[in-house]
């Protein structure tokens, strides 16, 4: 197994367009989590899913943002009409709920809005 | 929700010496605290981790430690290298007994290790 992979690792956009991203999480791995960090800043949670299910949502997750994980596997999350408060870096983990809490994390989407 | 406070924000070292991390948080229900390390591009890394039914636990050369009094957990690193040059990162439950175990992080700190 590579891990957890996002894609793009970057992506510029012009404010106003939307954009979305992937992540493939580590196969067995039943949980899957998007965060955003921003320059110098802690991870701040956004989402989670357990499978398919989204349980839980952050107020930072504004009615722009959507995420999905169909069939509990890979999971994207998408940014409609963005604004240059967004450019962050999006990162994307996964854990086992059987195998303890430690997260596995991917390399994150670096995303800049002009 | 948790509020987590880390301290301090940068740690320059001699390669060698010890370096200690310190975090702070709100919740006293939280029961679970991690620690991670993060290098340049790349997404956070788990290195070590603490439950609240233990006060200190080691794996080679890092250590945790947990003050569930005072509210305070600590990452030690001892025999510091180079390759220990990062930006590490403590969390605490975002939501005390939250079944997903959703994280919030403290601010980090930059550790510079210097030959």
């Amino acid at each position: 197994d590579t891990g957890v992979s996002q894609d793009p690792r970057h992506k510029i956009t012009k404010r106003g367009q939307n954009v979305t991203f992937r992540c493939d999480p580590i196969s067995e791995h039943n949980r899957l989590y998007w965060y955003r960090q921003t320059l110098g800043q802690g991870p701040e949670f956004l989402t989670y899913f357990q499978n398919e299910a989204q349980l839980e949502k952050s107020r930072l997750l504004s009615d722009r943002f959507s995420a999905e994980r169909p069939k509990g596997s890979f999971s994207t999350l998408e940014i409609q009409r963005t604004e240059q408060g967004d450019s962050a870096m999006y990162l994307c983990a996964s854990s086992s709920a059987g195998t303890g809490d430690g997260y596995t994390f991917g390399s994150g989407t670096r995303l800049t809005v002009v | 929700g948790e509020n987590v406070e880390q301290h301090p924000s940068t740690l320059s070292v001699q390669e060698g010496d010890s370096a200690v991390i310190k975090c702070t948080y709100s919740d006293s229900a939280s029961n679970y605290f991690p620690w991670y390390k993060q290098e340049l591009g790349k997404g956070p890394q788990l290195i070590i981790d603490i439950r609240s039914n233990v006060g200190e636990k080691k794996d080679q050369r890092i250590a945790v430690t947990l003050n569930k009094t005072a509210k305070h957990f600590s990452l030690h690193i001892t025999e510091t290298q180079p390759e220990d040059s990062a930006v590490y990162f403590c969390a605490a439950p975002w939501r005390p007994y939250n079944a997903g175990n959703m994280l919030t992080f403290g601010g980090g700190t930059r550790l510079m290790v210097k030959p």
